[in-house]
């Protein structure tokens, strides 16, 4: 089965500071990773996804992410953090096995930004 | 382009009582999602569709939970009789093929069940 990890719930960060929310992912086959952040009371919005290609993959609001496939990782990044970006994110890996093409998400990390 | 629209965007009802929750994607787009995210965790696929007809619903709760999309473009998830567990957020997504396209979400509706 398809799955990803998210090690950290919370993620502190000072704002103007980089940050590095971090996802690992367990595929049988080609992975296909995603990143999405939730709001308080909205849904998920995308933010970036990996197919194949180029390692660093850029997203919206500046984000930016990191495949390594030798370390099976899929780390979301951004250089500079602003207190809006204080949300919940989602990694997701897309369940290749079933056909059908659902997304596994991972438990979410929290990532707050202090002033 | 209209994102993906869920109604009601909440809900309060008692045990064994029933629900539905409504979801009109974007348009064109022919699979849609049903997510439920309970508190704390991330979503997990309840049923998806291919236009009109179900394509995996093997996470379905098949004995109170019910799902349909009759004209493959506004869908609408029920629950009944509810319980207690159920409390979540009820998510709507769709993407407009298959591949890697990517699935774009509604605000999703939260149930609070007493």
């Amino acid at each position: 089965a398809q799955s990803v990890a998210q090690p950290e719930d919370q993620v502190n960060v000072a704002e103007g500071n980089p940050l590095t929310v971090k996802c690992t992912y367990s595929v049988s086959g080609n992975p296909y990773l995603f990143w999405y952040v939730q709001y308080p009371n909205r849904g998920l919005q995308f933010l970036l996804k990996y197919i194949t290609g180029d390692n660093l993959v850029k997203g919206s609001y500046g984000f930016e992410a990191e495949f390594n496939k030798s370390q099976t990782s899929f780390h979301l990044k951004k250089p500079s953090a602003l207190v809006s970006d204080s949300a919940l994110y989602f990694c997701a890996v897309r369940d290749i096995n079933t056909g059908f093409q659902k997304l596994v998400f991972g438990t979410g990390t929290r990532l707050l930004v202090s002033p | 382009e209209a994102g993906v629209a869920q109604s009601p965007r909440y809900k309060i009802i008692e045990k064994r009582q029933s629900v539905a929750f409504w979801c009109n994607p974007i348009s064109g787009h022919a699979t849609l999602y049903w997510y439920q995210q309970i508190l704390g965790q991330g979503p997990k696929l309840l049923i998806q569709f291919q236009n009109n007809g179900v394509v995996d619903d093997s996470q379905l709760p098949k004995d109170r939970f019910s799902a349909e999309r009759l004209k493959g473009v506004d869908s609408t998830l029920k629950i009944q009789p509810a319980k207690l567990e159920d409390s979540a957020v009820y998510l709507c997504a769709t993407k407009r093929g298959g591949g890697t396209d990517t699935q774009y979400f509604g605000p999703g509706t939260r149930l609070t069940v007493l």
